[in-house]
C-alpha cells in the first residue's frame, strides 16, 4: 500500500525544546516537501529537497533543518530557534515534474 | 509583491447548483497551476493541475480554467452536494516546478 506517512500526529513539547517530525514515502518520488499551515491559512513552504542529500530552504526556512540522506525519508527539525512553532506541519512528495504533490496526514505540533 | 488571492474566505452554496471559486496571482508567472481539496485536520488531496497552454480542463463534476493574461484560475463544481463541503487550495509552481506557493483557500459549504 503506497503512500506519505508522517509520525506522529499530535505532538506536545516544552518551550525551548528541539523537535523532530517524521516523513516517510514509499512512492519512490524524487521529491520532498515541509509546508507549515496556521488556523485559517495557507500552505507556507519550509524546505524542500528534489534529490537525495541535497535541499533548499522555502518561504519560512528559519528556526527549521532538515535532512535527505534516505529517497524514502525526509524529517523536519522544529529548533528553539523558531519563534511560533505550534502550527500544522505537512509533508509531501513528487515525482519532481511539475506533477501531483501527494501529502502526508500531517503533524500538529503544539508547544507549551 | 506578489500575491496570490482566493475568493472570500468561505462560500455557501445551495445543494445542485454550481459552485465557483476564484485563485488571483499578482507578480508570479506560473507554467502550471493546481487546485487541492483539504478536509479539517487532515492533508490536501490532489484535484486538478492546468498548464499555462491550457484554457480548460475537466475531471467529472469539476472544472478548472486558467487565465494567463487575467492572471486568475476559476475551478467549478457542478451539480454541488454536501459532500463537496471543504477548503480548496489552489497551487502555483515556481522555478518550473521546483516547487509550489499556495493560495489561503475557500472554505465552501454545501447546504442540503
Amino acid at each position: 500500500d503506497g503512500g506519505i506517512t508522517q509520525s506522529p500526529k499530535y505532538l506536545f513539547r516544552k518551550e525551548g525544546q528541539n523537535v523532530t517530525l517524521s516523513c516517510e514515502q514509499n512512492l519512490n518520488h524524487d521529491a520532498m516537501y515541509w509546508y507549515r499551515q496556521d488556523p485559517g491559512q495557507g500552505l507556507r513552504l519550509i524546505y524542500y529537497s528534489q534529490i537525495v542529500n541535497d535541499f533548499q530552504k522555502g518561504d519560512i526556512a528559519e528556526g527549521y533543518s532538515v535532512s535527505r540522506e534516505k529517497k524514502e525519508s525526509f524529517p523536519l527539525t522544529v529548533t528553539s530557534a523558531q519563534k511560533n512553532p505550534t502550527a500544522f506541519y505537512l509533508c509531501a512528495s513528487s515525482t519532481g515534474n511539475p506533477d501531483t504533490q501527494y501529502f502526508g496526514p500531517g503533524t500538529r505540533l503544539t508547544v507549551l | 509583491s506578489q500575491k496570490i488571492e482566493q475568493n472570500s474566505e468561505a462560500l455557501n452554496i445551495q445543494e445542485g447548483k454550481t459552485a465557483t471559486l476564484t485563485c488571483n496571482y499578482t507578480n508570479y508567472s506560473p507554467a502550471y497551476l493546481q487546485w487541492y481539496r483539504q478536509d479539517p485536520g487532515r492533508g490536501p488531496v490532489f484535484l486538478l493541475l492546468i498548464r499555462e497552454n491550457e484554457k480548460e480542463k475537466r475531471k467529472e463534476r469539476l472544472k478548472v480554467t486558467f487565465d494567463t493574461t487575467l492572471k486568475q484560475s476559476l475551478f467549478h463544481i457542478t451539480a454541488s452536494q454536501p459532500a463537496d463541503s471543504a477548503t480548496y487550495l489552489c497551487a502555483l509552481d515556481r522555478n518550473y516546478g521546483q516547487n509550489f506557493v499556495f493560495g489561503p483557500g475557500t472554505r465552501l459549504s454545501v447546504l442540503p
